[in-house]
């Protein structure tokens, strides 16, 4: 069935460096890469999301990239900042099928 | 708009019991689904209903049911609880699949 993998599991960086995220998926007629972000013991809210139809989102300090021919999509956070600690979570879905696939999820920790 | 919302938020049960988790939206949305998260493993999905009326399995629908009698309402049932439903369940509302998905609060399930 579709799968979307995605590494690392845990990520520490230090105050203002950038982090990386990334997720490969299995189904090439997936056409929406949604990126969630979840707070301890908040629900998930999304943060950026990209078509099949782009290769590169931006907004402000966050951006995703995807490259249709690999089936893998990314997150950059640039100049990060102890509030982006949180778990984050790629998902892929095809129009039509009704079923979003998510990752297992990210850990960032953000050092001060 | 109180976007989406979900009863109980904390449930503890014995192994055999019933019961039902509440979810509802008040943003008119035609999709709406179950996800279970545990750690380690995302967020995978129950089951879904793309309107009044019709519902669908996803990946792990074993020992829930689901119906959609309303497009506000999807409540989900657990027939007989084991401990290997012990989890945090989120309900989710959307447009449609390739859209932003909007979660409740979540609920979170003890099973002993």
């Amino acid at each position: 069935g579709e799968n979307v993998e995605q590494h690392p599991s845990t990520l520490s960086v230090q105050e203002g460096d950038s982090a990386v995220i990334k997720c490969t998926y299995s189904d090439s007629a997936s056409n929406y890469f949604p990126w969630y972000k979840q707070e301890l013991g908040k629900r998930p809210q999304l943060i950026i999301d990209i078509r099949s139809n782009v290769g590169e989102k931006k907004d402000q300090r966050i951006a995703v990239t995807l490259n249709k021919t690999a089936k893998h999509f990314s997150l950059h956070i640039t100049e990060t900042q102890p509030e982006d600690s949180a778990v984050y979570f790629c998902a892929a879905s095809t129009s039509g099928t009704y079923k979003y696939i998510f990752g297992t999820g990210t850990r960032l920790k953000v050092l001060a | 708009n109180a976007g989406v919302t979900q009863t109980p938020k904390f449930q503890v049960l014995k192994t055999g019991q019933s019961m039902t988790l509440q979810c509802a939206q008040d943003m008119n949305h035609e999709y709406m689904s179950w996800y279970r998260q545990d750690p380690g493993m995302g967020l995978r999905l129950i089951h879904y209903s793309v309107g009044a009326g019709i519902t669908d399995q996803g990946e792990v629908p074993n020992g829930y049911n689901v119906s959609r009698s309303t497009t506000e309402d999807f409540p989900l049932r657990l027939l007989s609880a084991a401990p290997s439903q012990t989890s945090v369940y989120f309900c989710a509302s959307s447009e449609g699949t390739d859209y932003e998905q909007y979660f409740g609060p979540g609920t979170r399930l003890t099973v002993t």
